[in-house]
């Protein structure tokens, strides 16, 4: 069945660049999507990348797409402490017009000072 | 705009209770989902619904029941609740079926 894998954790400092990886499995997948949930609270959208397209930028963030090798990537430029949250990869499931997504389990970013 | 909002908040539940979990949305979105949050299990759909009238089974549908009377809401209903159903519970809207927008969440616990 589709799956979605992530790293659990991840620890930077400050001012470094952060790279949350993920991996798909369903090739058909049209859309890709990174989201974000701060403690507390619920997701929210950060950014997402049509298959078509291997890379998109967006201020601080560029998410990466390697389709031969099902891999998506996250990279947020300067990390601040604000940034300190869960981050969930998504993919749109198999027949997904009604926009079923498949979720992550998230990686949870620590930001320190 | 409220955006998506979920009511209630926090909820305490009895093995056997029933309660019905409400979202609304002023988007005018057409698509509305119902997922759960579990420690380590990432989210889970439960239900979901294409329009107004239609609701539609998702990954771990068992032991839910959902209703899209009018298009802005869209209710969650447990009618025994069992302390498996301890969870937190999203609900979504989108206008096109790609970007999804989340409420805050409903904190329940089932004893």
């Amino acid at each position: 069945g589709e799956d979605v894998e992530q790293s659990l954790f991840l620890s930077v400092r400050e001012g470094d660049s952060s790279v949350i990886n993920c991996t798909y499995t369903d090739s058909s997948s049209t859309y890709l999507y990174w989201y974000k949930q701060e403690p507390g609270a619920g997701l929210q959208l950060l950014t997402y990348i049509f298959s078509n397209m291997d890379m998109k930028q967006d201020q601080r963030l560029t998410v990466l797409l390697n389709k031969k090798d099902k891999h998506l990537s996250l990279r947020i430029a300067d990390t601040q402490t604000g940034d300190s949250a869960i981050y969930f990869c998504a993919e749109v499931s198999h027949g997904g017009s009604q926009g079923n997504l498949i979720f992550g389990k998230g990686t949870k970013l620590s930001v320190k000072p | 705009n409220a955006g998506v909002t979920q009511t209630p908040k926090f909820r305490v539940l009895k093995t056997g209770q029933s309660m019905t979990l409400l979202c609304a949305q002023d988007m005018n979105h057409e698509y509305m989902y119902w997922y759960r949050q579990d420690p380590g299990m990432g989210l889970r759909l439960i239900h979901y619904s294409v329009g107004e009238g239609t609701t539609a089974k998702g990954e771990v549908p068992d032991g839910y029941n959902v209703s899209r009377l009018k298009k802005q809401n869209f209710l969650l209903g447990l009618e025994s609740a069992a302390p498996s159903q301890t969870s937190v519970y999203f609900c979504a809207s989108s206008g096109d079926g790609y970007e999804q927008y989340f409420g805050p969440g409903t904190r329940l616990t089932v004893t």
